[in-house]
């Protein structure tokens, strides 16, 4: 079974300041891909970014990131530069093997970019 | 317009009904799922689909039927709706395992309230 953590329930960060979103995943499989979903308040689920388990090189999407440390199990996404409208829930989410069709997903970060 | 859309966006309907949720996609992905949301549990896997008359369950899939005769819809019915049934429900669609992006692109939502 696959398992997704994310400790941090809401985060404040100052507007233009980076920020770490933390997640830890679980999973006996080798193959794998982990995936960050930001949800606005209008309750749209808007993908952010992808890292497969083989991937050599940290995943970069413009001011998005994923700190990929496979040894800790943790996928970590770094948004440089916060903005206003960066304001939103953010969801680490993972598929491994078979099924990677499936996404598990951990219950999300709250972030509050504040001006 | 290419994209995933939801109907009805909002719905309330009263206890025992029978309720369907439609989903209908554009990008003939093969893949289809339907996840629900609650405060403290992120998204959860109900149903998915790996194509046309081809449906398996997912994590939460007591009380809901899906039926796929057709690649781009994807229903969600509540055959017998119950309180605990009231939540916000994501239909998604992807392309199969080995693409290299399986980001799975999610509908707006639809806010289910069972009284």
């Amino acid at each position: 079974a696959q398992k997704i953590t994310q400790t941090q329930p809401g985060m404040f960060v100052q507007e233009k300041e980076a920020v770490t979103l933390d997640c830890t995943y679980d999973t006996s499989d080798p193959s794998y891909g982990l995936f960050w979903y930001k949800q606005p308040s209008s309750g749209e689920m808007i993908f952010l970014i992808y890292q497969g388990s083989y991937d050599q090189q940290n995943a970069t999407e413009g001011r998005y990131s994923l700190n990929f440390q496979k040894a800790r199990k943790s996928a970590n996404l770094v948004i440089s530069a916060s903005q206003l409208g960066d304001s939103a829930m953010y969801f680490c989410a993972m598929g491994a093997g078979a099924g990677s069709y499936q996404l598990t997903f951990g219950k999300g970060t709250k972030l509050s970019v504040i001006p | 317009d290419a994209g995933i859309t939801q109907s009805p966006r909002y719905k309330i309907t009263e206890t025992g009904r029978q309720v369907t949720l439609m989903c209908h996609q554009t990008w003939s992905h093969s893949y289809m799922f339907w996840y629900r949301q609650d405060l403290g549990h992120g998204l959860r896997l109900i149903y998915y689909s790996a194509a046309a008359d081809i449906t398996d369950k997912g994590e939460v899939p007591d009380g809901y039927v899906v039926s796929r005769s057709k690649t781009e819809n994807f229903p969600l019915t509540l055959e017998s709706a119950t309180r605990s049934q009231t939540s916000v429900y994501f239909c998604a669609s992807s392309d199969p395992p080995g693409h290299r992006n399986t980001e799975a692109f999610f509908g707006q939502g639809t806010r289910l309230t069972v009284v």
